[in-house]
């Protein structure tokens, strides 16, 4: 399709679970991105992927995050043990190639209480 | 570390007024990137551009990359154009974006 699909829309986690978010990449799109947006104007990079290897990991909390593209399947960004600072927006964005503009998902919103 | 600069943080307008949102970054970039993102929370990709002007029906961004300096206008502005509009850069060599804080725009009727 023409959109990048993400799911959950919402998530809800108690302090501690695991939380893991979907993104559907645009077909035939080969970079993934995932954003986190904090506070309203606050966007921090996580990871990017180009098909499915991993291209820049530099913004991943480690110990906690991780984070998959595979072949056939949408990409997931996966948080074990969320804490309360985990709760954000996940924003996913594809894109065709270097030159190209992204396109960006609506984005999952994650609360953990 | 490269800084995105937007100014102003905030704009009310009346209908019908010409925006401008500008936007400046400290270190060299291969594109710069504006985006809408509206109360809802969804963010749209308006422009990309890395050298001169694009126009989009009444939006129209500019970059000059000798002053590092872009803005982004937009011609008989309306409601439905009140958002929070984004600067953001990205280069080659890793394509992740950095983004400014944004300037949340308020159109009155």
């Amino acid at each position: 399709g023409e959109e990048v699909a993400q799911t959950p829309k919402h998530l809800v986690r108690g302090e501690g679970q695991k939380a893991k978010l979907y993104c559907a990449p645009i077909k035939g799109h080969s970079y993934v991105f995932w954003y986190q947006q904090v506070l309203k104007n606050e966007f921090k990079f996580l990871i990017s992927f180009q098909n499915e290897n991993v291209f820049d990991e530099t913004g991943m909390p480690k110990e906690r995050f991780s984070a998959k593209c595979l072949p056939n399947s949408p990409c997931s960004l996966e948080i074990q043990a969320t804490k309360l600072e985990d709760s954000a927006v996940y924003f996913c964005a594809s894109s065709q190639s270097r030159e190209q503009g992204y396109t960006f998902g609506s984005g999952t919103r994650l609360t953990v209480v | 570390k490269n800084e995105v600069e937007q100014s102003p943080q905030n704009l009310t307008a009346q209908e019908g007024e010409f925006i401008t949102i500008n936007c400046s970054y400290s270190v060299g970039i291969s594109a710069l990137h504006w985006l809408q993102q509206h109360p809802g929370g969804g963010i749209v990709s308006l422009f990309m551009l890395s050298s001169g002007k694009k126009k989009h029906g009444r939006l129209i961004a500019t970059i000059n990359i000798q002053e590092k300096h872009s803005s982004l206008h937009i011609t008989a502005s309306h409601p439905r154009d009140s958002a929070v509009y984004i600067c953001a850069v990205s280069w080659n060599r890793d394509d992740k974006i950095i983004f400014g804080k944004g300037t949340r725009l308020h159109i009155l009727p």
